[in-house]
């Protein structure tokens, strides 16, 4: 089955900088990339997805890039805010609708 | 609008108990899933229904069953407990269309003693 690697498991970095995870994942047939984001006790929610047939995605100051000759995909997160600090996760969907994670990146913004 | 709703938000459990967590949602989604996280870990995938009368294994499914009981409705079960399984676990729904988002519920904190 599909296996996601997601790298680093923390990230610490200056407000005003930017943060970049990335993420590898295994099967071929993967199609569709979402990143969610966590908030301290809170769900899980989408903040930006990406599909196969597209390489980079921008919305203000998130992106997400996708190398399917690769297998992997990042996220970047640029001009960091306070309220950019919580545990983000990117996912991959193989067949038969299913969502795989991978491990998750803590990201602490300091001030 | 509820979204996904699952109950109980806490619970704890003795070794060997048996419980079941309740998710629902009201969006008319066909695709429903079970997730454990564990401290420092990510999500794992326990068991996923595509779509209603079906239910597949994900990752983690030992120790766990699931029912569909119907469109709306995506239980999952523990027969026996095990402090293995004290996690925070997440019920998510997805509209079963390719390249959806995830929707998900405000977990279910388990302790398992």
């Amino acid at each position: 089955g599909e296996n996601v690697e997601q790298h680093p498991s923390t990230l610490s970095v200056q407000e005003g900088d930017s943060a970049v995870i990335k993420c590898t994942y295994s099967d071929s047939a993967s199609n569709y990339f979402p990143w969610y984001k966590q908030e301290l006790g809170k769900r899980p929610q989408l903040i930006i997805d990406i599909r196969s047939n597209v390489g980079e995605k921008k919305d203000q100051r998130i992106a997400v890039t996708l190398n399917k000759t690769a297998k992997h995909f990042s996220l970047h997160i640029t001009e960091t805010q306070p309220e950019d600090s919580a545990v983000y996760f990117c996912a991959a969907e193989a067949a038969g609708n299913k969502l795989t994670f991978g491990g998750g990146t803590r990201v602490l913004v300091k001030p | 609008n509820a979204g996904v709703t699952q109950t109980p938000k806490f619970q704890v459990l003795k070794t060997g108990q048996s419980m079941t967590l309740q998710c629902a949602q009201d969006m008319n989604h066909n695709s429903m899933y079970w997730y454990r996280q564990d401290p420092g870990m990510g999500l794992r995938l326990i068991y996923y229904s595509a779509s209603e009368g079906t239910t597949d294994k994900g990752e983690v499914p030992n120790g766990y069953n699931v029912s569909r009981l119907n469109k709306r409705e995506f239980s999952l079960r523990l027969e026996s407990a095990a402090p293995s399984q004290t996690s925070v676990y997440f019920c998510a729904s997805r509209s079963g269309q390719l390249n959806t988002e995830a929707f998900f519920g405000q977990g279910t904190r388990l302790t398992v003693v």
